[in-house]
C-alpha cells in the first residue's frame, strides 16, 4: 500500500521559504513523478510540479521563478522549496505520486500541509 | 488560466443520470483523470485513462472521451455523490500538468 506521509511548517511570514517534505511509506521513488499540488481556501486545485527519480523537473511556469524540487533516494523523501512566499501562496499542500504516459494519473495523494502566509 | 474548461456548477435530481464535461486540446492526446472532493478532504480519484477505476469506486461512475472533450457520467447519482469534481490532465506539451476549474455538482 503506497502512503505519501508529508510535513513542513503551517505558518510563514511574507518573505521567507515555504519547505515541505513528503516520504513514501514503502516502494522505491524510481519510475514515476513526485509530484506537488495545492489549493488555497475555497478556491481550486492547482499543479505546482514534479520531479522524477533522475532528477528531473517540471514545474508550473506561473511558479517556477521561485521553485525548487529535491529528492532523496536514499531516504525515500522528496521535497518542495518556494521562496519569497506572499499571502497568495496560503493554501493546502499536497504531495502526491504520479505515472506517465497517455493514461498517466496522480493516485496517491499526501495527507495535506495546510501553509498560511501571514505577518 | 486553465487550459481545461469544465462548467462551474451542475445539478442532477438523485438517482438521475449527470455528466460532467472537460474541455481542453491536450485532451486529444492524453486522457483526463477526474477527482471527487468533499468539503475538508483530500481529492479522490474516481477514474482514469481509458475508463479505469480504482478500488473501491463504485461502478455509477465512467469516462468517455470524444474529441478535445472528456466526460464523467455518474448513473444514478447518490446524495453522498455531491462534491467539488475535478478533471486533470498533461497540457499541450505533455511536459506540464493542469486541472479544470473545478465543477460544483449538486444533487436536488
Amino acid at each position: 500500500q503506497v502512503q505519501l506521509q508529508q510535513w513542513g511548517a503551517g505558518l510563514l511570514k511574507p518573505s521567507e521559504n515555504l519547505s515541505l517534505n513528503c516520504t513514501l511509506s514503502s516502494g522505491s521513488l524510481s519510475g514515476f513523478f513526485w509530484t506537488w499540488i495545492r489549493q488555497p481556501p475555497g478556491k481550486g486545485l492547482e499543479w505546482i510540479g514534479e520531479i522524477n527519480h533522475r532528477g528531473t523537473t517540471n514545474y508550473n511556469p506561473s511558479l517556477k521563478s521561485r521553485l525548487t524540487m529535491s529528492l532523496d533516494p536514499s531516504k525515500n523523501q522528496f521535497s518542495l522549496r518556494l521562496s519569497s512566499v506572499t499571502a497568495a501562496d496560503t493554501a493546502m499542500y499536497y504531495c502526491a505520486r504520479t505515472t506517465s504516459g497517455t493514461t498517466g494519473t496522480t493516485n496517491y495523494w499526501g495527507q495535506g500541509t495546510l501553509v498560511t502566509i501571514s505577518s | 488560466s486553465s487550459e481545461l474548461t469544465q462548467d462551474p456548477a451542475v445539478s442532477v435530481a438523485l438517482g438521475q443520470t449527470v455528466r460532467i464535461t472537460c474541455q481542453g486540446d491536450s485532451l486529444r492526446s492524453y486522457y483526463a483523470s477526474w477527482y471527487q472532493q468533499k468539503p475538508g478532504r483530500a481529492p479522490v480519484l474516481v477514474v482514469y485513462g481509458k475508463n479505469n477505476r480504482p478500488s473501491g469506486i463504485p461502478d455509477r461512475f465512467s469516462v468517455s472521451d470524444s474529441g478535445d472533450t472528456s466526460s464523467l457520467t455518474i448513473a444514478g447519482a447518490q446524495a453522498e455523490d455531491e462534491a467539488d469534481y475535478y478533471c486533470y490532465s498533461r497540457d499541450r506539451s505533455g511536459s506540464l500538468a493542469v486541472f479544470g476549474g473545478g465543477t460544483k455538482l449538486t444533487i436536488l
